[in-house]
C-alpha cells in the first residue's frame, strides 16, 4: 500500500490567481495521476504525471492551465492557474501499486473554492 | 468510449438490511472492475475488484460480481452497519492500464 499526503487540504481562492497543489507519497511510485472531482459527479482523470520529463494529459485538460511537476518518485505538484468559479472541484493525487495488480490508492484529496 | 453507469443516491437504509448498488459498464475489450469506497473525511480506498468474466471480488461482507453478458457488477452486502456509510463508486480500467473510468459514486446512509 502506499500513503498518500496532499496539501493543501482546502482553501478558498479569488478568480484569477493560480493555486499549487502538493502530493508526497511514502514510497517511490512509478504511477502518479491527478483526478478532479466536480461537485455532484464523477472523477475525472487531468492528466499522468510521468518522472523526469513532462506529464501527459487526458482530453480536456491542458498543461497551461494544469502545468504538473514530477521532480522525482515520491513527490509532485499540480497547479491550477487563472482559476475560475468553475474550476471549485476537489483534486486528487494517486498512484498505482507496485505489484502492478491495478489498484489505485489516494490521497484525501484537496478541495478548492474559487469566488 | 468506455463509461460507467451506477445507481444515483442517496441510498438510505436501516441497520442489518440488504443492500444492492447497481453498476454497469460499457468498454470495448475486457475491462477489470472495482469498487473503492470514500468514507467522511477520508480519501477513496479500494473494496473489491474482479479482473475478468465471473470473478466475485468480496471483501468486508461486500461482494460483487463481474457479469459480462449483461455488462454489470453490482454491489450486494447482506447485512449493512452503520459504518458502512459512505459514497461507493464504481469503475474500470482497461487490461494493463491505470486509467480509470468512474461513476458519479452512490451515497450509502445507514441508520441505527
Amino acid at each position: 500500500s502506499a500513503v498518500i499526503s496532499q496539501k493543501p487540504s482546502r482553501d478558498i481562492c479569488q478568480r484569477g490567481t493560480s493555486l499549487t497543489i502538493q502530493c508526497q507519497v511514502d514510497s517511490q511510485v512509478t504511477m502518479m495521476f491527478w483526478y478532479r472531482q466536480q461537485p455532484g459527479q464523477s472523477l475525472t482523470l487531468i492528466a499522468t504525471a510521468n518522472q523526469g520529463s513532462e506529464a501527459t494529459y487526458e482530453s480536456g485538460f491542458v498543461i497551461d492551465k494544469f502545468p504538473i511537476s514530477r521532480p522525482n518518485l515520491t513527490f509532485s505538484t499540480l497547479t491550477v492557474s487563472n482559476m475560475s468559479p468553475e474550476d471549485s472541484s476537489i483534486y486528487l493525487c494517486s498512484v498505482g501499486d507496485t505489484l502492478n495488480t491495478g489498484e489505485l490508492f489516494f490521497g484525501e484529496g484537496s478541495r478548492l473554492t474559487v469566488l | 468510449g468506455d463509461s460507467v453507469t451506477q445507481m444515483e443516491g442517496p441510498v438510505t437504509l436501516s441497520e442489518e438490511a440488504f443492500l444492492t448498488i447497481n453498476c454497469t459498464y460499457t468498454a470495448t475489450g475486457y475491462p477489470s472492475l472495482f469498487w473503492y469506497v470514500q468514507y467522511p473525511g477520508e480519501g477513496l480506498q479500494l473494496l473489491l475488484k474482479a479482473t475478468k468474466a465471473d470473478d466475485k471480488g468480496s471483501n468486508k461482507g461486500f461482494e460483487a460480481t463481474y457479469r459480462k453478458e449483461t455488462t454489470s457488477f453490482h454491489l450486494e452486502k447482506g447485512s449493512v452497519q452503520v459504518s458502512d456509510s459512505a459514497v461507493y463508486f464504481c469503475a474500470l480500467s482497461g487490461p494493463g492500464t491505470y486509467k480509470y473510468i468512474f461513476g458519479t459514486g452512490t451515497r450509502l446512509k445507514v441508520l441505527a
